[in-house]
């Protein structure tokens, strides 16, 4: 089983619309969790972390699941400039295992 | 807004070659790491280094990879015989304490031939 699996997409959505990511990760002891942002041949930057309460960033909710082991990423009102492969992002003691990445396409 | 920096931004070598990509991370960052990106598939874990060691290294890093911060401040990854499958983005990352995020660079790309 993947560490960290997530649906490559890509996600095809017109301006405007809710898409929703999941991951699930397979290591219990797994500590934080993230949602990072990849542009095209750019580097991995955070988009935001993951808590079990659920956390909220502008148009950006992302919620865990430590029971089921799972991690959603929701997006309203999407923009153009939302177009990017979303990283789901597991943190054990030191290091950050990165799933594939699910692509995101907006479009007019 | 302080950066990570990596030179070269590009390099191509030949099979056999060998190769230093060199970081230079956030000054008051703790943990220094190297991730790999084949394209088209996901960042993967090298090495991670913390207090003038590895921490911990993946199956990836095996006897041809090495990593040292000789001056306390670049951190470089060498690779000592490059093989085809080296080829990839090499992303240099840094973090603090207590936190979960990590600071990458903009990467170097490594073509071998």
């Amino acid at each position: 089983r993947k560490e960290v699996e997530q649906d490559p997409g890509p996600f095809n959505v017109p301006e405007g619309a809710t898409v929703a990511f999941n991951c699930t990760y397979s290591n219990s002891a797994s500590q934080s969790f993230f949602w990072y942002r990849q542009d095209c041949r750019k580097e991995p930057k955070l988009l935001m972390s993951v808590y079990s309460s659920g956390n909220e960033d502008g148009r950006f909710t992302a919620q865990l699941n430590r029971a089921s082991q799972y991690i959603s990423l929701l997006i309203r009102d999407s923009k153009l400039s939302d177009s990017a492969t979303y990283l789901c992002v597991v943190k054990g003691f030191q290091k950050l295992v990165f799933g594939t990445g699910t692509r995101l396409l907006v479009s007019p | 807004e302080p950066e990570v920096t990596q030179t070269p931004s590009h390099q191509v070598t030949q099979m056999g070659q060998e190769v230093i990509l060199r970081c230079v991370p956030i000054s008051n960052h703790l943990y220094f790491y190297w991730y790999r990106q084949i394209l088209g598939q996901k960042v993967e874990f090298l090495v991670s280094f913390y207090n003038n060691e590895i921490s911990e290294k993946s199956e990836i890093f095996d006897d041809q990879f090495s990593v040292e911060r000789p001056d306390g401040s670049n951190f470089t990854l060498k690779i000592r015989s490059t093989k085809l499958e080296d080829s990839a983005m090499y992303f240099c990352a840094g973090g603090g304490r207590g936190t979960g995020e990590l600071f990458f660079g903009e990467g170097s790309r490594l073509t071998v031939l």
